[in-house]
């Protein structure tokens, strides 16, 4: 079964552009949520879609948006990018359920870097 | 705000040694709690996870222990093997949250053969 699957892996952006990141979850898995992980803020949640829509979101500006497609498949969206932008963002796919177990699966992340 | 709060930051133990990293929090909500690791160039993995109904979870050479009381919870690796070396993070969570977790700061396990 194949993993959680990020592209782009690397790349490289200049303040001011916009950049979209995609993420293909694991086969069946219907809810994808998305994370920052920097060295000094460390793992940060930015939100989740479950059924093309977003049910949670962390304390990240408007400039960090989101959709999810009806396969699942999801991408991000960073508008007006700023040097602090420079993270890898984690893509996580799961199957939401009512109790509180769900394991996350990530994928390998999309290295962002802002100049 | 500082919901949880991981530590040693950084851990190196002896081939064989017991590594034991601990996690404290504050949201009385949370309601799950995994330990996940994170080798370099790869996402955060599953390791083991806890609920609040036991106190204790072992699997394999990885045991949780869980206080509520004290709203802390920690990870043993006994026998720590190099392959270990790795970052691990406290993730806990509640159920109304959907996939939203709550990271520590990570600590960096490094074991020297």
């Amino acid at each position: 079964k194949a993993g959680v699957t990020q592209t782009p892996r690397y790349l490289i952006k200049t303040r001011g552009q916009q950049v979209t990141l995609s993420c293909s979850p694991i086969s069946g898995h219907r809810s994808v949520s998305w994370y920052q992980q920097t060295p000094g803020q460390g793992l940060q949640f930015l939100f989740e879609y479950f059924s093309e829509t977003q049910r949670n979101k962390g304390n990240f500006p408007g400039r960090f948006s989101g959709r999810q497609f009806s396969n699942s498949r999801s991408e991000m969206n960073v508008s007006t990018l700023e040097l602090g932008d420079s993270a890898l963002y984690l893509c996580a796919s799961s199957i939401p359920t009512g109790v509180p177990t769900g394991e996350l699966f990530f994928g390998e992340g999309s290295r962002l870097t802002v100049l | 705000q500082q919901q949880v709060k991981q530590s040693p930051q950084s851990l190196i133990v002896q081939k064989g040694g017991i590594s034991i990293i601990n996690c404290a929090y504050e949201n009385t909500a949370f309601d799950y709690f995994p330990w996940y690791q994170q080798f370099p160039g790869k996402g955060p993995a599953l390791l083991i996870a806890i609920r609040p109904d036991v106190s204790e979870k072992k699997e394999g050479r990885f045991t949780i222990s869980f206080n509520k009381s004290a709203k802390q919870f920690s990870l043993h690796i006994m026998d720590s093997q190099p392959g270990d070396s790795a970052t691990y993070f406290c993730a806990p969570k509640n159920e109304g949250s959907g996939s939203r977790l709550t990271f520590g700061e990570g600590t960096q396990l490094t074991v020297n053969p």
